[in-house]
């Protein structure tokens, strides 16, 4: 069993839906969540960087955790086009390497 | 500022041959990270490099794959007598501290024939 689980989609919406991506983990000792956006042959790109458990919004993205239940959301809200890419949720122990989710791939229709 | 690059962008090398990677980090930033990223597996973590500590090799999945950092900047990741399942794209990232934001390269696509 992976540390982190990820649905891969796709996960396909209209423009203007509001998107909900989850992961789950295993590891209780995870400190740190991240949200990373990748588009296509690129680099991800850091969106969202929580510590504790409860929202923390930045725009029309927010980044929920909840450590009892393991388990991590990213919402979009009023998506638009050029939020399609695919989206990883990572996790960090202490000060050491990311842990990476499978990422899922997002389509925003027009 | 100038990001993390890395060369070549896309690679496509014989199975057997051997294959060097290399990364430039962002200037000033003492954190290294080299990750795996295949079809359907996520980002893989395979070796980062922090200061001059020694490297955590912990994620290399053989002893085909290793990597140096030269004098704190520059770092080069070798496969050698690659496989066809080493046929991925390669990450490098680096950030100021280890427990700070790690920026990513673009990657350097794989393949191996």
């Amino acid at each position: 069993q992976k540390e982190v689980e990820q649905d891969p989609g796709p996960l396909s919406v209209p423009e203007g839906a509001i998107v909900s991506l989850n992961c789950t983990y295993s590891n209780s000792a995870f400190q740190y969540f991240m949200w990373y956006r990748q588009y296509s042959r690129k680099g991800p790109e850091l969106l969202m960087y929580t510590y504790s458990s409860g929202n923390k919004e930045d725009g029309r993205f927010t980044a929920q955790v909840d450590k009892s239940s393991k388990y991590i959301s990213l919402f979009i809200r009023d998506s638009q086009p050029s939020d399609s890419a695919t989206y990883l949720c990572a996790m960090i122990q202490g000060a050491q390497k990311l842990v990476f989710g499978q990422g899922t791939r997002l389509t925003i229709n027009p | 500022g100038a990001g993390v690059s890395q060369s070549p962008s896309n690679k496509v090398t014989e199975k057997g041959k051997d294959v060097e990677l290399r990364c430039d980090p962002i200037s000033g930033h003492t954190a290294l990270y080299w990750y795996r990223q295949s079809l359907g597996q996520g980002l893989e973590f395979l070796i980062y490099f922090q200061g001059n500590s020694a490297p955590d090799k912990s994620g290399l999945p053989s002893d085909r794959f290793s990597a140096e950092r030269t004098g704190g900047s520059v770092s080069t990741l070798t496969i050698q007598r690659t496989q066809q399942e080493d046929s991925a794209v390669y990450l490098c990232a680096s950030s100021y501290r280890v427990s700070d934001e790690q920026f990513f390269g673009p990657g350097t696509r794989l393949t191996v024939l």
